[in-house]
């Protein structure tokens, strides 16, 4: 079965400093990746895929991440966060193929962003 | 309508009695899921629905909890006998045909079993 590990449950970091949000996860077939975010009180949003070709995927906000197969890999970044980046992350995979419908979620990254 | 819209937003019940909770997807979606967040977790896969196919159902933790969807449109997930650990946030989404498009999601309805 899929597993999705976020190693960092809390990520501090202060305003304009880059970050890394690290995401592994288990399989060796293809799958499709996805990076989520989650505002207070708000449902998650979709930050950016993964789903074929170039192995760096830019998403919204200037947030990007990239795919690394060898290592298992999907690490979320910003070269440059703001205040308004506090929010939740999370992870998710799905295999690509048929019945391929089901993400399989990490429990998340909280990004705080210190003024 | 313009986004996934679930209600009601805040739930709050005593042990024992059944909830239903309801989504709402974007038109045109054929694919609606239900996910469930409980507190310091990620998201738990429960039901998704696509179309006119049987639902896949595999993700309900007991037989207490059933959806259904009219066609593609309103779902409505409904638990019996409600448990203190069936507590949680449930999130629906829907997608366009299937998840290499993403899924839209609600904002979520907040249970709380007492």
């Amino acid at each position: 079965a899929q597993s999705v590990t976020q190693l960092d449950s809390q990520v501090p970091v202060f305003e304009e400093a880059p970050v890394e949000l690290r995401c592994n996860y288990s399989s060796s077939v293809s799958v499709y990746l996805f990076w989520y975010v989650q505002y207070p009180n708000q449902g998650l949003q979709l930050l950016l895929k993964y789903l074929s070709g170039s192995t760096l995927v830019k998403g919204i906000n200037g947030f990007e991440a990239e795919f690394n197969k060898s290592q298992t890999s999907f690490h979320l970044r910003k070269p440059s966060v703001h205040i308004s980046d506090t929010a939740e992350y999370f992870c998710a995979v799905s295999y690509s193929g048929a019945g391929s419908y089901q993400l399989t979620f990490g429990k998340g990254t909280k990004l705080s962003v210190i003024p | 309508g313009a986004g996934v819209s679930q209600s009601p937003s805040n739930k709050v019940t005593e042990k024992g009695k059944d909830v239903e909770l309801r989504c709402d997807p974007i038109s045109g979606h054929t694919a609606l899921y239900w996910y469930r967040q409980r507190l310091g977790q990620g998201l738990e896969f429960l039901i998704y629905f696509q179309g006119n196919s049987a639902p896949d159902k595999s993700g309900l933790p007991s037989d207490r909890f059933s959806a259904e969807r009219t066609g593609e449109s309103v779902s409505t997930l409904t638990i019996q006998r409600t448990q203190q650990e069936d507590s949680a946030v449930y999130l629906c989404a829907s997608s366009l045909l299937g998840v290499d498009y993403g899924y839209t999601f609600g904002s979520g309805t907040r249970l709380t079993v007492v």
